[in-house]
């Protein structure tokens, strides 16, 4: 079975500039996660989807990130503007429903803000 | 929200015991997890343990859970080098909306 796909895996970018990243979770996982771990801590949930629709997005900071799934498999997080402190590795997990346990975690991108 | 504190080094020596330990303030929380993360890559779910329950085994890992003093551990049984990384403790309720902590990073000396 195929993993959770994410790329880019290395992303380096000014601040102020726009950044894109892409999630392929595993086949048949309705819910995704994405996550911000910044250096030295755990991951920190951003959003939280099932399906198509938003369960949880109150840790995303809304005036400059934004995320979607449209088709209810694959995710795009965007930053736009980013700022120095958004430097972080960007994780996402899909998981088969919302009732189930485990949680599988892509690779990762690690975002350089300079 | 909830708080999930760790300590953030440990080492010990190929064979030893690893005991790494993790609080947590929601006692609302009904699943406490470990992760195990690698160099460059995602975190990896070793075992996790229900709030009713005290105890879980798994081959060489052992979660205690003390409920009502909201602390969480996890024992690695003869440690090997394979066992170096950083280890994740995390709490959610219902399987969902996860806190992690920020990680002990285990170094295993042979």
């Amino acid at each position: 079975e195929a993993g959770v796909a994410q790329s880019p895996r290395y992303k380096i970018i000014e601040k102020r500039q726009s950044v894109a990243f892409w999630c392929n979770p595993i086949s048949g996982h309705a819910t995704l996660y994405w996550y911000q771990q910044i250096l030295g801590q755990g991951p920190k949930l951003l959003i939280q989807f099932q399906n198509n629709g938003v369960v949880d997005d109150s840790q995303l900071p809304k005036d400059r990130f934004s995320a979607e799934r449209l088709k209810g498999v694959d995710s795009t997080l965007k930053i736009q503007p980013a700022k120095l402190e958004d430097s972080a590795v960007y994780l996402c997990a899909s998981k088969q429903g919302v009732s189930t346990d485990t949680q599988y975690f892509g690779p990762g991108t690690r975002l350089t803000v300079l | 929200g909830e708080d999930v504190e760790q300590s953030l080094f440990l080492s010990v020596r190929e064979g030893d015991s690893s005991v790494i330990n993790c609080t947590y303030t929601d006692s609302s929380s009904t699943y406490l997890y470990w992760y195990k993360q690698e160099p460059g890559a995602g975190l990896q779910l070793l075992t996790y343990i229900f709030s009713n329950m005290d105890m879980k085994q798994d081959q060489r890992l052992t979660v205690l859970l003390n409920k009502k003093d909201k602390h969480l551990s996890l024992r690695i049984a003869d440690t090997q080098t394979g066992d170096s990384a950083i280890y994740f403790c995390a709490a959610s309720y219902n399987f969902n909306k996860f806190y992690f902590g920020s990680g002990t990073k285990l170094n295993v000396k042979p």
